[in-house]
């Protein structure tokens, strides 16, 4: 089946600095991506949704400045976490639809690892 | 109220029992209706999809699915071991691509 990667799996930083995290659709071309923040024994919660080409749409209450997201080609979309604070560690995982044969907004959604982030 | 409610267990059963999951749902925008599993510090996978009311069975996994009760459900037969994991609902209205998630539910199978 499909696969989403995501990129780095863990990452420790200190507090003030910026983290990278990249999610690729491997083997499909997604047009959107979405980016979920999931707490320990939480549910994921979405952040915001990556379009290739143009702005990411934001959930209300996320800092466009703060979670800088940038969907430079069919297969990547990058989440980067700006001046990182211990509040921002978390889970993050991203997922992209494989709109298949048929195109559309029902494909199936295809999950990356997640991407653990600590900050010190 | 949350969109979408989910018991969050743990749901704590003996090896090759049942397992009887299910969420309730306020909006009946939704249409597409999903499980996940979701491995502990993994990426979630999908396990079933939906559209209509009904059943669909997949192996082990059964998911109904009751619109005008705004329900859906996963069973698991022969319940293993390796099933320990949380398991979520999710749901997209028609018209949108934003899933919504359920909070899960956590169930430990035990040999």
């Amino acid at each position: 089946g499909a696969v989403v990667s995501q990129h780095p799996s863990r990452v420790i930083c200190k507090s003030g600095t910026s983290v990278k995290i990249e999610c690729r659709s491997l083997d499909f071309q997604a047009t959107t991506m979405f980016w979920y923040r999931q707490f320990p024994k939480q549910s994921l919660m979405l952040m915001a949704t990556s379009n290739e080409g143009s702005k990411a749409t934001y959930e209300q209450g996320v800092e466009k400045d703060k979670f800088l997201i940038n969907h430079a080609s069919l297969t990547l979309s990058t989440l980067t976490v700006t001046s990182a604070h211990p509040e921002d560690s978390s889970f993050y995982i991203c997922s992209a639809r494989d709109p298949g044969l048929a195109g559309g907004d029902t494909g199936e959604l295809f999950f990356g690892e997640g991407s653990r982030l600590t900050v010190l | 109220q949350k969109e979408v409610e989910q018991d969050p267990g743990p749901l704590s059963v003996p090896e090759g029992a049942i397992v009887s999951l299910n969420c309730t749902y306020s909006n009946s925008a939704f249409q597409y209706f999903m499980w996940y599993r979701q491995y502990s510090r993994k990426g979630p996978e999908l396990l079933m999809y939906t559209y209509s009311s009904g059943n669909k069975e997949d192996g082990r996994f059964t998911a109904q699915v009751d619109k005008s009760s705004k329900y859906i459900s996963l069973f698991i037969r022969d319940s293993q071991p390796s099933d320990s994991a949380t398991y979520l609902c999710a749901m997209i209205k028609a018209a949108g691509n934003k899933l919504t998630f359920g909070g899960g539910t956590r169930v430990l199978v035990k040999p």
